[in-house]
């Protein structure tokens, strides 16, 4: 069946670092990729998304690459903010069950001023 | 505005009781999700619906029931037979198989 791999957490970064999460991807076919964000007592945002390889999805100056050769989807970030902190999900949809999604485990990060 | 609606946000519940959550989406969206969230853990799956009257067990539905009598409305019953009830339950909504999920705010369940 489909998985997704996410990086563990969780990460603390300091006001204007960088930011990468890892996400690697299992599936048949071909999914579309997402990131989600979800900030204490919330439900999930989408942040980001890319339907085929070599997307790039951006929103918000995060960014992430379908990169098929390499089944991953790593979201990336130049200068993170407070405000970022949160849980991050990778997940995909549109592999071997097309009516489902398959979520990472999530990764919190958080950024200190 | 569009979105998906749940409620209560916040529910108790004494051991042995059934518990209903609400579930409203007004996207005309074919396909709803019930989720589990666990403290610091990911999302699992507990049913899921992609047209009215029909629903698929998704990897955790046992001590859980739901009904689709309505494309906007997907309720969750969480019978006593679920061993340990208290979690955050998300609710999803999808127009297709290849598009984003849009989620609701969440209703924490506490079961005394």
């Amino acid at each position: 069946g489909d998985s997704v791999t996410q990086m563990e957490g969780p990460v603390t970064l300091s006001e204007e670092a960088f930011l990468t999460i890892n996400c690697t991807y299992t599936a048949t076919g071909y999914p579309s990729l997402f990131w989600y964000v979800q900030y204490p007592g919330e439900g999930l945002q989408l942040l980001l998304k890319a339907t085929k390889a070599d997307d790039k999805g951006s929103n918000k100056g995060f960014e992430a690459t379908y990169r098929k050769e390499t089944t991953s989807f790593h979201l990336e970030k130049g200068s993170v903010q407070v405000s970022d902190s949160a849980v991050y999900f990778c997940a995909l949809r549109g592999g071997t069950n097309a009516g489902k999604s398959t979520f990472g485990d999530g990764t919190t990060l958080t950024v200190k001023p | 505005d569009g979105g998906i609606t749940q409620s209560p946000k916040y529910l108790f519940r004494k051991e042995g009781q059934n518990v209903t959550l609400s579930c409203e989406q007004n996207l005309n969206h074919d396909a709803m999700y019930w989720y589990r969230q666990d403290p610091g853990q990911g999302l699992r799956l507990i049913y899921y619906s992609q047209i009215v009257n029909d629903f698929q067990k998704g990897d955790i539905a046992e001590g859980y029931s739901v009904s689709r009598e309505k494309k906007e409305s997907f309720p969750l019953t969480v019978t006593s037979a679920q061993k340990n009830p208290t979690a955050f339950y998300l609710c999803a909504s999808t127009p297709s198989s290849y598009n984003e999920q849009f989620f609701g705010p969440g209703t924490r369940l506490t079961v005394l």
